[in-house]
């Protein structure tokens, strides 16, 4: 168990279809944060929660949406993906300047 | 910008060999750094950490210590095991920032 949860762990969408990724976190923080992981790349911040605002968007494409309505919780609402977004989606929560703490991820796949 | 260069990998050990993962980062002011542990199908995990020049961060056995003279954070243990394989992740969040900046990450696998 390590306290930030995401569901679901596996995830195959088209191109046209509409699917969100849920992340939760028990662990009373304050931040959360979206990260995507590709092969051979290093891992990419793409979206930072403070007390629910968000506070960085790492010029992601607007297909991808974050929703945070909740410190415990945070969703990436996704349209119209791309092959290319096919990837490991992480989420994270941390309490100001204390480490990230890491959920198990969201293998999604587009085809 | 910040940044964290890894090793390549994989990195192929036998059991009970010695480990060196080798990082090195460019930041301005100063950075805490910090190893991260992904095993098959998991998510990150905070492996060790260090906050300020020539702290040595530890646990289950891995040492990284914090050298600024040469920008370097090498993750080392004595003697790996088996369950030990995974990718391990070097990355850095400077001082008034969250962001977290990853290496690519370098794979570890032991043999029996």
């Amino acid at each position: 168990e390590t306290g930030v949860t995401q569901t679901p762990r596996h995830l195959v969408m088209g191109m046209t279809n509409k699917k969100s990724l849920k992340c939760e976190q028990h662990l009373g923080h304050n931040a959360m944060y979206w990260y995507k992981q590709s092969a051979k790349k290093p891992l990419e911040l793409m979206f930072v929660y403070n007390f629910k605002e968000q506070t960085e968007n790492n010029s992601v494409p607007s297909r991808f949406s974050p929703e945070c309505p909740n410190s415990s919780h945070l969703f990436l609402h996704l349209h119209t993906l791309q092959p290319e977004d096919s990837a490991l989606y992480l989420c994270a929560s941390s309490q100001e300047a204390e480490p990230l703490h890491f959920g198990n991820g969201t293998r999604l796949t587009v085809t | 910008g910040d940044s964290v260069t890894q090793m390549e990998g994989p990195v192929t050990l036998s059991e009970e060999a010695f480990l060196t993962i080798n990082c090195t980062y460019t930041a301005t002011g100063y950075p805490s750094l910090f190893w991260y542990v992904q095993y098959p199908g998991e998510g990150l995990q905070l492996l060790l950490k260090a906050t300020k020049a020539d702290d040595k961060g530890s646990n289950k056995g891995f040492e990284a210590t914090y050298r600024k003279e040469t920008t370097s954070f090498h993750l080392e243990k004595g003697s790996v095991q088996v369950s030990d394989s995974a990718v391990y992740f070097c990355a850095l969040k400077n001082t008034g920032f969250q962001k977290l900046v990853f290496g690519t990450g370098t794979r570890l696998l032991v043999s029996p």
